[in-house]
């Protein structure tokens, strides 16, 4: 089975801090995602990662940036944490898609992160 | 900005009812997955359509893709408790690989 693990299920900091959302999949998966979930919003993708080094932004990068030196292990960074950043953060991988056959996502189990 | 609509957002159900949730896109999708997210989980997925008006079933629940590939509905007969969850659709935009998600339809079993 494919696994999806993130550094924390729980994680408070403060407003201003630097913070490190860690994820790590152990299925040589080449696609990595990291998302935000709100109630009423759905998923919302911030950043991803097609190739070790590679990434693309997604739909709300704004206050994020990210990190994939390994292929097994993608980063999300707040490089200044802001209340509106408290949110359910979900890291997900899956195979190489190509428009004729994409492939499912994966997710870890979640990080609720709280900026007070 | 969002661009699959997911209805409706909430369905409470006696249990053996059924439940339909629907989605739409205001682009042609490639294809659509659906994922189900259980109380206090993470999405899980369950099937993807790519077919022009393919239908697909997986015992009680019947997924279907609409003809212009911009609609999709996710329907369970006979609801049970282990249904209880929020499910979502996603569909890849058929200009790039990413995949465009439904705020998600939270399913209530009524006490």
């Amino acid at each position: 089975d494919v696994k999806v693990t993130q550094s924390s299920r729980y994680l408070v900091k403060r407003t201003g801090e630097k913070v490190f959302l860690e994820c790590v999949q152990d299925m040589d998966h080449e696609n990595m995602f990291w998302y935000r979930q709100d109630p009423g919003l759905g998923l919302r993708l911030i950043y991803f990662s097609y190739d070790v080094k590679m990434k693309e932004k997604g739909d709300i990068p704004e206050g994020y940036s990210v990190s994939r030196e390994k292929k097994e292990r993608f980063s999300l960074i707040l490089e200044s944490a802001s209340t509106n950043q408290t949110s359910m953060y979900l890291c997900a991988s899956s195979l190489w898609a190509s428009r004729q056959a994409p492939y499912e996502q994966y997710f870890g189990p979640g990080t609720r992160l709280t900026v007070t | 900005g969002q661009q699959v609509m997911q209805i409706p957002q909430y369905q409470h159900v006696q249990e053996g009812e059924d439940f339909t949730t629907y989605c739409n896109s205001s682009t042609t999708l490639s294809n659509i997955q659906w994922y189900k997210q259980r109380p206090g989980g993470h999405p899980v997925f369950l099937i993807q359509l790519v077919k022009s008006g393919e239908v697909k079933k997986q015992k009680r629940l019947t997924f279907q893709f609409g003809e212009a590939k911009k609609n999709s509905s996710l329907h369970i007969t006979a609801t049970q408790t282990t249904d209880v969850g929020t499910y979502f659709c996603a569909g890849h935009r058929v200009s790039n690989y990413q995949l465009i998600w439904g705020a998600g339809t939270k399913l209530i079993i009524k006490p």
